[in-house]
């Protein structure tokens, strides 16, 4: 299967800094990206998604000014969390949608960014 | 209501028995299914995918919709050890965006 690769796997940061998180495809351009939460225990939660060259769209409760995602080129998407709090700690997993995507294209995904804010 | 429900488990068995993971929908304009195994601390890769109700086959592991009770299972047959992981249901629109709604997932382990 395709490869996207999500950077860093691990990060420790402090409260009140910003933590960027990048998502490529290795092998494919991904016309959309999507970015999820995992809490412990808990389901995948979408986040938002994102289109190369365009905005990305929010789900309902997510603060787009505190997740900033930048989708500027065909094989990378970055997730900024701002002024990260403890609460922000979770488990972030992006994946990738191939370019001319049929419907049972699936999004491949990247083995996640375990965010730790103390 | 969740759009998904998904018994979370964990779910124990011996080597070589038959595993039943289950799935409950809400919404019937979800037509679109799938299957990812997630092992500690990676993210999930998708085992199977189908659309239609009825079962489908790969190997050891077989998928099966049944869409007029919204109800998704995953077998395992022979399970090995190396099974042993979190099993997510997922299902999406026909058109898949990509834009997938997740199970809580069930853990499972398989003890030699």
């Amino acid at each position: 299967g395709a490869v996207v690769s999500q950077h860093p796997s691990r990060v420790i940061c402090k409260s009140g800094t910003s933590v960027k998180i990048e998502c490529r495809s290795l092998d494919f351009q991904a016309t959309t990206m999507f970015w999820y939460r995992q809490f412990p225990k808990q389901s995948l939660m979408l986040m938002a998604t994102s289109n190369e060259g365009s905005k990305a769209t929010y789900e309902q409760g997510v603060e787009k000014d505190k997740f900033l995602i930048n989708h500027a080129s065909l094989t990378l998407s970055t997730l900024t969390v701002t002024s990260a709090h403890p609460e922000d700690s979770s488990f972030y997993i992006c994946s990738a949608r191939a370019r001319r995507a049929t419907p049972n294209t699936e999004a491949f995904f990247g083995q996640g960014t375990r965010l730790t804010v103390v | 209501q969740k759009e998904v429900e998904q018994d979370p488990g964990p779910l124990s068995v011996p080597e070589g028995a038959i595993v039943s993971l289950n799935c409950t929908y809400s919404n019937s304009a979800f037509q679109y299914f799938m299957w990812y195994r997630q092992y500690s601390r990676k993210g999930p890769e998708l085992l199977m995918y189908t659309y239609s109700s009825g079962n489908k086959e790969d190997g050891r592991f077989t998928a099966q919709v049944d869409k007029s009770s919204k109800y998704i299972s995953l077998f395992i047959r022979d399970s090995q050890p190396s099974d042993s992981a979190t099993y997510l249901c997922a299902i999406g629109p026909l058109f898949n965006t990509g834009k997938l709604i997740f199970g809580q997932g069930t853990t499972l382990q398989v003890k030699p």
